[in-house]
């Protein structure tokens, strides 16, 4: 089975500091690989998505993700964090295959950004 | 409807009871999931259809676990003889496709407490 990992649980930031978050996961066939964002209250949803071509992949709100083939890694940044981008995020990984209907997620990251 | 909706939002249930947990999936979206999500955890795969036939039900823990979609859209999971470690936040996702998945919309999720 695939299993998706961050290593970071918790981050904390102040406002317009740089945010890196670490995904890396375990498979060694074709991916799509997603970073999807809990706002507090809210549902989770897409904050982007890589399925092939340019693995610097730029998503909603200034994020942004780079796929690292041989690293089997997707790590999230953002240049300059605001307040409202705190937040739980969750990297995930979707096989192609016989597997294709199952999507794999990471434990998650809390972000919090101070004003 | 404009997203996916998820009833009820909160369930408290001794252990013992039988619950039932609603999916309202995006209109003409195919393909329907249900996730478990424990306290501190990402989401972990549990079920699948594709309009009305269940695809994969591998990641039901037991067979007390059962969910049916009968025409396709709406989705029931239902859990007998709840355990105090069926609790967790229940999530429906639901994408448009009915081969590989691309993006999943997600409700907001049942958190199901059992005493």
């Amino acid at each position: 089975a695939q299993s998706v990992s961050q290593h970071n649980h918790h981050v904390i930031l102040s406002e317009a500091a740089s945010l890196e978050l670490g995904c890396n996961y375990s498979y060694g066939g074709t991916v799509n690989l997603f970073w999807y964002v809990q706002y507090p209250g809210q549902h989770l949803q897409l904050l982007l998505k890589y399925f092939s071509g340019d693995p610097l992949v730029k998503g909603i709100k200034g994020f942004e993700a780079e796929f690292i083939k041989s690293k089997f890694s997707f790590n999230l940044r953002k240049p300059s964090v605001q307040w409202s981008d705190t937040a739980e995020y969750f990297c995930a990984v979707n096989a192609r295959g016989a597997d294709f209907n199952k999507f794999y997620f990471g434990s998650g990251t809390k972000l919090n950004v101070k004003p | 409807g404009a997203g996916v909706s998820q009833s009820p939002r909160y369930k408290v249930a001794k252990r013992g009871q039988d619950v039932a947990l609603r999916c309202d999936p995006i209109s003409g979206h195919v393909s329907l999931f249900w996730y478990q999500q424990a306290l501190g955890q990402g989401p972990e795969f549990l079920t699948y259809f594709q309009n009305e036939a269940q695809l994969d039900k591998s990641g039901l823990p037991s067979d007390r676990f059962f969910a049916e979609r009968p025409e396709g859209s709406v989705s029931t999971l239902k859990i007998q003889r709840t355990q105090q470690e069926d609790s967790a936040v229940y999530l429906c996702a639901s994408s448009k496709s009915g081969g590989a998945p691309g993006e999943l919309f997600f409700g907001e999720g049942s958190r199901l407490t059992v005493l």
